[in-house]
């Protein structure tokens, strides 16, 4: 593994299914981030980690829940998934909350 | 919150000069970012600006004012490869980033 990876790469989800995505990083930092991304809205961030253990909400957060048990891994679920929560959801990582951000290469979510 | 807006599209020929403006009002702020995005493809970084000034790197500068709430990526010699989006985020007193939607950029022949 190099950098960041995101697994599935697409996906395509009936309504009312759980969902996780995956995300893994060898790069042994510190912060996680997930973002959704949607036509003319741009990059909005759905939850961040600042460091293993800790987790905080972003701008959209409602219907995702994330965990950090440990440094390399940050899952995004879905509890319930609504047509709504169709994007394209990218994972990224940096080495502190003052470095920039190195993105995974996205996992494309279609909801139904 | 952050309110971040930059220009939905731009095209130039290969070879001359695009500048990308992004205009910003944030509750607190901790630098300024550029990253590219090809069609289909993760951000990638492009440059980070705190102080006031120029930043140079290669064929692209970034400029940052904070005073006017205002940052401009250049793109000087203009490849095909150029074509891309071109995303200004900004990092706010959380040290959260919120991100424009985003430029797109065409490079004609």
């Amino acid at each position: 593994i190099a950098g960041i990876t995101q697994a599935p790469t697409s996906q395509i989800l009936a309504a009312g299914r759980r969902m996780t995505l995956r995300c893994t990083q060898d790069m042994r930092h510190n912060a996680m981030y997930w973002y959704r991304q949607d036509l003319g809205l741009g990059l909005r961030l759905i939850h961040y980690s600042n460091t293993a253990g800790t987790t905080g909400k972003g701008e959209v957060p409602d219907g995702y829940s994330v965990s950090r048990a440990n440094t390399d891994d940050f899952p995004l679920t879905l509890a319930s998934a609504v047509p709504s929560q169709t994007s394209v959801y990218f994972c990224a990582s940096s080495e502190t909350g003052t470095n920039e951000q190195f993105f995974g290469p996205g996992t494309r979510l279609t909801v139904l | 919150g952050q309110n971040i807006d930059q220009p939905t599209e731009m095209t130039a020929t290969e070879g001359a000069i695009v500048q990308i403006n992004c205009t910003y009002q944030t509750s607190g702020f901790n630098g300024l970012f550029w990253y590219q995005q090809h069609a289909g493809e993760a951000p990638t970084f492009l440059s980070y600006n705190v102080l006031d000034g120029l930043e140079e790197k290669g064929r692209f500068s970034s400029f940052l004012s904070r005073s006017k709430g205002y940052s401009y990526l250049l793109l000087k010699e203009l490849q095909m490869k150029d074509s891309a989006s071109y995303l200004c985020a900004v990092r706010d007193g959380d040290y959260k980033l919120s991100f424009g939607a985003g430029t797109t950029v065409t490079v004609r022949a």
